[in-house]
């Protein structure tokens, strides 16, 4: 249980196009699910968190306007990188948040996808 | 504020011993949890484990357990009888305070299972 899938696995585009990812919780609803940017050889950076039916709330330093995020389902985030440029090339990765139990004990476990690479030409 | 410090860049263990990876967190909140990632090479974050601040054991997952000592804020992994597949990077990281679900990650450690 808790699969998280993410699609395309990798994409290469010309510069000045935009590129959509796809985040799909295949067995649970997830009404939060993440976005992070990991460079080589370095942990993971939160570019922001998605709630479904409302607006993503980004992080310090992230421009929204060219990372858009929708997350038009319990199932579905997807990332747009509009406009992307060689320095958006980089390994994109989504989680969907899966919460068991009740608070103090609840969990809120991000399950992660498989994660995209973006080449930038 | 709150922070996840992971003090060993890379580590080395022989096929089928174990070996322990160190994670010290700083929080002032008394309800928290605690996660353990491998990433192989592949680039999948793989959840390993989970440890919550109320529970009195040490969280354990097959060959994997935590072990948790809330005094000296650490929860270090332990995995047992290591194989040539767990030779991963491995993050532990922090539910943050506040109701965002948001995670605070270590660095990482890269760890290489020899034969």
């Amino acid at each position: 249980g808790a699969v998280v899938s993410q699609h395309p696995s990798w994409v290469i585009c010309k510069s000045g196009t935009s590129v959509k990812i796809e985040c799909r919780s295949l067995d649970f609803q997830a009404t939060t699910m993440f976005w992070y940017r990991q460079f080589p050889k370095q942990s993971l950076m939160l570019m922001a968190t998605s709630n479904e039916g409302s607006k993503a709330t980004y992080e310090q330093g992230v421009e929204k306007d060219k990372f858009l995020i929708n997350h038009a389902s319990l199932t579905l985030s997807t990332l747009t990188v509009t406009s992307a440029h060689p320095e958006d090339s980089s390994f994109y990765i989504c989680s969907a948040r899966l919460g068991t139990g009740d608070f103090p004990r609840s969990t809120d476990t991000q399950y992660f996808g498989p994660g995209t690479r973006l080449t930038v030409l | 504020a709150q922070k996840i410090t992971q003090t060993q860049p890379g580590m080395f263990v022989q096929e089928k011993e174990a070996v322990t990876l160190d994670c010290t967190y700083d929080t002032s909140d008394q309800s928290y949890g605690l996660f353990w990632y491998k990433q192989p090479s592949s680039g999948e974050m793989i959840f390993l484990i989970y440890q919550g601040s109320y529970d009195e054991q040490n969280a354990t997952e097959g060959r994997y357990s935590l072990n948790f000592q809330k005094a000296r804020k650490s929860a270090n992994l332990v995995i047992s009888a290591s194989q040539l597949g767990d030779s991963a990077m491995y993050f532990c990281a922090m539910r943050e305070k506040g109701g965002t679900y948001k995670y605070i990650f270590g660095t990482g450690t890269r760890l290489k299972v020899l034969a």
